[in-house]
């Protein structure tokens, strides 16, 4: 079965500061996708970034990029320069394609920006 | 180019009642995607409508109904409200295989 996980309910950095979000997945897949989503409290999921299985190299969006490790199922997100704006619910998740590509979720992470 | 919508934006409901949530999908997207997000959770996958059609169907029980019509929009059913519906309700339209692009939900409570 395929699953998401992500271990820090809650994070906290303070502004201007970087911030790592952890993530962990499981499946028997080779091929696959893998996104952060942010959810602000007007509860619209935004994509954030997205990193296709097959390429080594980790995905980058201005100050969010990814660390993408394959053989260790590892998918973590790092936020530099951190803005009160980025204070929000982040989700890790997945999808392999499929006939739906319906995305897998882990139970999310709080993070708060201290200014 | 007019983004994701959905209504209503709350609703409160009371066990064994019937709902019906609506979605507008993004222009040009053929896919709607339906999940659900209790409190405190990551969304679950209901299921997807193609062109009308159900295209896959997570694990949710046959009260959670769904319809898609000509002109993509979507709606969702469910019959026989539990406490456990209590949730928010998103919707991610697409094409086919796509990046999916989220409405802002719709917030169910069931009394």
């Amino acid at each position: 079965a395929q699953t998401v996980t992500q271990s820090q309910p809650e994070m906290s950095v303070q502004e201007a500061e970087t911030v790592t979000l952890s993530c962990t997945y499981d499946t028997s897949e080779s091929d696959y996708y893998l996104f952060w989503y942010k959810q602000p409290p007007s509860r619209q999921m935004i994509l954030v970034i997205r990193q296709e299985a097959y390429k080594q190299q980790n995905a980058t969006e201005n100050r969010f990029s990814v660390n993408f490790q394959k053989a260790a199922k590892s998918f973590s997100l790092k936020i530099s320069d951190s803005q009160l704006g980025d204070a929000a619910m982040y989700f890790c998740a997945y999808t392999y394609g499929g006939a739906t590509n319906k995305l897998i979720f882990g139970t999310g992470t709080l993070l708060a920006v201290q200014p | 180019e007019t983004g994701v919508t959905q209504s209503p934006t709350h609703l409160i409901k009371t066990r064994g009642q019937q709902v019906t949530l609506r979605c507008s999908s993004q222009s040009g997207h053929n896919t709607v995607s339906w999940y659900q997000q209790a409190l405190g959770q990551g969304p679950q996958f209901i299921f997807q409508y193609y062109r009308e059609e159900e295209n896959g169907r997570g694990n949710f029980p046959p009260r959670f109904s769904g319809l898609q019509f000509p002109n993509y929009s979507s709606e969702l059913n469910v019959n026989a409200l539990e406490l456990d519906d209590s949730a928010l309700y998103l919707c991610a339209s697409s094409l086919l295989g796509g990046e999916q692009f989220f409405g802002p939900g719709t917030r169910l409570t069931v009394l």
